[in-house]
């Protein structure tokens, strides 16, 4: 039974590129979640998004970041001109319904040069 | 503001000894309480969950949640070398984000 797949595990982007990241959810869970985990930080959300639809994005910075989960494919982050601020580790997960357990992918560690 | 709040640790205990772990939150109104453990360079991964006040056992793990006090707890009981790990408390205030806790540092000493 595979677990919330996340790739690429490791991305390093230039100042001012654009960094893509992915999420399929767990099997039967609808919903996925973005958080965000700065170095020696806490787990921060970001966005809740159920298929094409963004349900909260009230983490989520208002300018240079988007995110999507279509109808088809992966749950998609987003990040355009980055910056070096935006070094973290990025984890989606995903719930069967609401306030149900969240269950984490392996993450993406975006390295900004 | 909604926050959740955890001893940073870190936490020794020797092997074989019963761990607690504490957090309290802020947002009355939760709905679901969540623990999470994450080792170094790797992802949160839940260890329990708890819906309603009382305690709520799994194997070694205890979870009790105090609703009128604001206050969930995690005891691992037997603790072992291999329990080191940063122990995260994760809340749902209300439209299914977690709140996390910035974690508090457990090491189990042989």
């Amino acid at each position: 039974n595979a677990g919330v797949m996340q790739n690429p595990r490791h991305l390093v982007r230039r100042r001012g590129q654009e960094a893509r990241l992915r999420c399929s959810p767990m099997k039967g869970h609808s919903h996925v979640y973005w958080y965000r985990q700065l170095p020696e930080e806490g787990l921060k959300f970001m966005v809740y998004l159920q298929k094409e639809n963004i349900i909260d994005e009230s983490g989520m910075p208002k300018e240079r970041f988007s995110a999507e989960f279509p109808k088809e494919g992966p749950s998609i982050l987003r990040i355009q001109q980055v910056v070096r601020g935006d070094s973290a580790a990025y984890f989606c997960a995903s719930s069967e319904g609401l306030y149900q357990p969240q269950h984490f992918g392996d993450g993406t560690r975006l390295s900004i040069l | 503001q909604k926050e959740v709040e955890q001893n940073s640790g870190p936490l020794s205990v020797p092997e074989g000894a019963i761990a607690s772990l504490n957090c309290t939150y802020s947002d009355r109104g939760s709905q679901s309480f969540f623990w999470y453990r994450q080792y170094s360079g790797k992802s949160p991964e839940l260890i329990m969950f708890i819906y309603s006040n009382g305690d709520k056992e799994d194997g070694r793990f205890t979870a009790q949640l105090n609703k009128a006090s604001q206050y969930v707890s995690l005891l691992i009981r037997d603790s072992q070398p291999s329990d080191s790990a940063t122990y995260l408390c994760a809340v749902a205030p209300t439209a299914g984000n977690l709140i996390f806790g910035k974690g508090t540092k457990l090491s189990v000493k042989p």
